[in-house]
C-alpha cells in the first residue's frame, strides 16, 4: 500500500506571497492532519479534515487554511507568507477522526521564506 | 509545565544495550499515547501506540504505560546504531481530537 505523499518537497517564497501544499492520504484513509514543525517548536498541529470538513484547529493565524476533498487528498494555503513561516510542513493520515487513530506522516515540505 | 515533557537528551546508550525514553505528560484522562521516531531531515515515523495500562512489545521495542503516574516510555533492547534519532511522545490531551507532542529525545547509540 502507498505511503502518504507531499508535493512539493522543497519550496522557496517570498515574504507576502502565497503557496499552496498538497497532500495525498494513504488510500482508505479519510483524516488528514497537517503540522508545522520547526527546530525552535517542534511539531505544532495545524487543523486536521475529516470528510472534506475542518474537524480541529490549532493555535494558527487565519493565514493558514485548508481543505479537503471527496478523495481525502488535502490541501493547505499560507497567503501572505512571513519568515517566521519557514518550516517543515507535514500531513499525517489516518483512518479516522481524532487523536485516538495512528497518523502516518508523508515526507513533508520544507519551505523557506525570504 | 509543559503539557508533554521529554528529556531533550543527547542520550547516549552502548549498542546492544538497552535505551530508556521517558516521556511525562499532565492530562489524568488522556487516552492515547504514541511512540514515533525521527532521523534527522526525515518525517516522524511511527512506532507503536499504546493505550492501556501495562507493557506492550514490538520486536525489539516495548511501550509502557502508567496512567496513575502519568507516564509512558519506551524500551529499546539490543539497541543498534541504527536507531540512533530523535523519539518523540504523542499524547491527547484534555480532547480527542489533538495530539500534543513532546520535544523529542535525540538517541545516540555509541558502537
Amino acid at each position: 500500500k502507498a505511503g502518504v505523499t507531499q508535493t512539493p518537497r522543497y519550496l522557496i517564497k517570498t515574504r507576502g506571497q502565497q503557496v499552496t501544499l498538497s497532500c495525498s492520504p494513504i488510500s482508505g484513509h479519510r483524516s488528514v492532519s497537517w503540522y508545522q514543525q520547526t527546530p525552535g517548536q517542534g511539531l505544532q498541529f495545524l487543523f486536521e479534515y475529516f470528510s472534506e470538513t475542518q474537524r480541529n484547529k490549532g493555535n494558527f493565524p487565519g493565514r493558514f487554511s485548508g481543505r479537503q476533498f471527496s478523495n481525502s487528498r488535502s490541501e493547505m494555503n499560507v497567503s501572505t507568507l512571513e519568515l517566521g513561516d519557514s518550516a517543515l510542513y507535514l500531513c499525517a493520515s489516518s483512518l479516522g477522526q481524532g487523536a485516538g487513530y495512528e497518523q502516518y506522516f508523508g515526507p513533508g515540505t520544507r519551505l523557506t521564506v525570504t | 509545565q509543559k503539557e508533554v515533557e521529554q528529556n531533550s537528551g543527547p542520550l547516549s546508550v552502548p549498542e546492544g544495550a538497552i535505551a530508556s525514553l521517558n516521556c511525562t505528560y499532565s492530562d489524568r484522562v488522556s487516552q492515547s499515547f504514541f511512540w514515533y521516531r525521527q532521523y534527522s531531515g526525515k518525517s516522524p515515523e511511527l512506532i507503536m501506540s499504546i493505550y492501556s495500562n501495562g507493557d506492550k512489545e514490538d520486536g525489539r521495542f516495548t511501550a509502557q504505560l502508567n496512567k496513575a503516574s502519568q507516564y509512558v516510555s519506551l524500551l529499546i533492547r539490543d539497541s543498534q546504531p541504527s536507531d540512533s534519532a530523535t523519539y518523540l511522545c504523542a499524547v491527547n490531551i484534555y480532547s480527542n481530537y489533538q495530539l500534543i507532542w513532546g520535544a523529542g529525545t535525540k538517541l545516540i547509540i555509541k558502537p
